[in-house]
């Protein structure tokens, strides 16, 4: 009965490579999110997408592509994967109502490149 | 842009003793939400209280609760009767009332000690 799932929880891969994570909300929320924690910590919002729509777009390279199909479900795909992508890619998704009650995570996908 | 500053890149607190956690922000904002976040080890993101700007009335959740100073812009989180199993990263984070984004501080490492 996980609220926000992601799989994988961890991926090593070389450079060059193209990978995708999955992510998929099972709360009925109409927001979903990607955000990247650096090796810092710093968590940084990617993207967002709001009923199937992207909402947020961020400075991000363009290797990296979310996908939609529904707004249960928010796919992260990352084109020639590069060095400094290593870091935890976490999902998130919310519920646009008056009353705000932040956003539910998932656990988090460790991408290593090497 | 909103930004959130944690000032205290690591605390440490006795078991059973209270710490308090500094965030202030920054906003031109009227209407806008507060946050604090728990990462354990585990990596997972855990919603531990919020706040609505609007309320003059601090928030308070079990052990946990938070000095809001509106003309300051500061929100703090108090953790009484420190436990092992508070030990984790602590998260402040901000979204404006008309924002999706969920903006984060860089966060506070919070050791606990027997």
């Amino acid at each position: 009965d996980t609220a926000v799932s992601q799989t994988p929880k961890y991926l090593v891969t070389q450079m060059g490579n193209d990978k995708s994570i999955k992510c998929e909300q099972n709360l009925g929320h109409d927001t979903m999110y990607w955000y990247k924690q650096d090796s810092k910590k710093f968590l940084k919002i990617m993207f967002s997408y709001n009923n199937k729509e992207l909402i947020i777009n961020e400075t991000v390279p363009n290797r990296f592509s979310p996908k939609s199909p529904d707004k249960a479900h928010l796919n992260l795909h990352i084109n020639s994967l590069e060095l400094g992508d290593s870091a935890v890619y976490f999902c998130a998704s919310s519920q646009e109502t008056v009353y705000n009650y932040g956003y539910t995570f998932g656990s988090g996908t460790r991408l290593t490149v090497v | 842009a909103q930004t959130v500053t944690q000032s205290q890149p690591e605390m440490s607190v006795q078991e059973a003793e209270t710490v308090t956690l500094s965030c202030t922000y920054d906003t031109s904002e009227s209407d806008y939400y507060l946050f604090w976040y728990k990462q354990p080890p585990s990596r997972q993101m855990i919603l531990v209280i919020r706040q609505e700007a609007y309320k003059q009335q601090n928030a308070t959740e079990n052990r946990f609760s938070v000095n809001f100073q509106k003309a300051a812009k500061s929100f703090s989180l108090k953790i009484s009767d420190s436990q092992l199993g508070d030990a984790a990263m602590y998260f402040c984070a901000y979204r404006g009332g008309s924002n999706y984004k969920l903006t984060f501080g860089k966060g506070t490492l919070l050791t606990v000690n027997p």
